[in-house]
């Protein structure tokens, strides 16, 4: 079945430095991905869609600059959290659209900011 | 605004037993409902989609059912496994923009 892979699975960094999260479709071509944050014990939070080969579109609420997403080709999506803070450590998690109604998951990265 | 609401939070049960988990909705326009499993720090697994026709979809031991008038959904573990523990959450999707609306999920834990 479709993969979704995202890497890494968990890392940590110091505040202010910026981290890259990547999530690939492994066997399909995604025109749609994605990122999703979830905090301890709730929902998951949409946080930007991604569009290959065009701006992310990003919810109300979150910062572009300092979410910086790109979607240069059909089966990969970069997250940067560019100077993170202690504030942004959460839970990170892809997401791309597959034929018909299928939406796949990556299985998420844990971003500690110490 | 659209929502989706899950409950019990949490349930515990013992191994082998049944178990049925509810959903209440409230997304316009419905396009979807979709059941996924999240184990701890893992990513959402799918485990059915149901589009407004369909009243029950089965997976294994899971069944999902959907009442689009009363827009409940339930989703029914039988023969419950150690490794069914997890949350499992329920998402709506609406027809416009292929949004999908989480629910806060219910956490499962199967015990011996």
């Amino acid at each position: 079945g479709a993969v979704v892979s995202q890497h890494p699975s968990w890392v940590i960094c110091k505040s202010g430095t910026s981290v890259k999260i990547e999530c690939r479709s492994l066997d399909f071509q995604a025109t749609t991905m994605f990122w999703y944050r979830q905090f301890p014990k709730q929902s998951l939070m949409l946080m930007a869609t991604s569009n290959e080969g065009s701006k992310a579109t990003y919810e109300q609420g979150v910062e572009k600059d300092k979410f910086l997403i790109n979607h240069a080709s059909l089966t990969l999506s970069t997250l940067t959290v560019t100077s993170a803070h202690p504030e942004d450590s959460s839970f990170y998690i892809c997401s791309a659209t597959g034929q018909g109604f299928s939406r796949y998951f990556g299985a998420g990265t844990r971003l500690s900011v110490l | 605004k659209n929502q989706v609401e899950q409950s019990p939070q949490s349930l515990i049960i013992l191994e082998g037993k049944n178990c049925t988990l509810q959903c209440n909705y409230t997304v316009s326009p419905f396009s979807n409902l979709r059941w996924y499993k999240q184990d701890t720090g893992r990513g959402p697994v799918s485990l059915t989609i149901m589009t407004f026709s369909e009243n029950t979809k089965s997976n294994g031991r899971y069944t999902a059912t959907l009442d689009a008038d009363t827009k409940q959904s339930s989703l029914h573990i039988t023969a419950s496994q150690l490794s069914d523990s997890a949350s499992y959450i329920c998402v709506v999707e609406t027809g416009t923009a292929s949004k999908l609306t989480f629910g806060t999920g219910t956490r499962l834990q199967v015990t011996l």
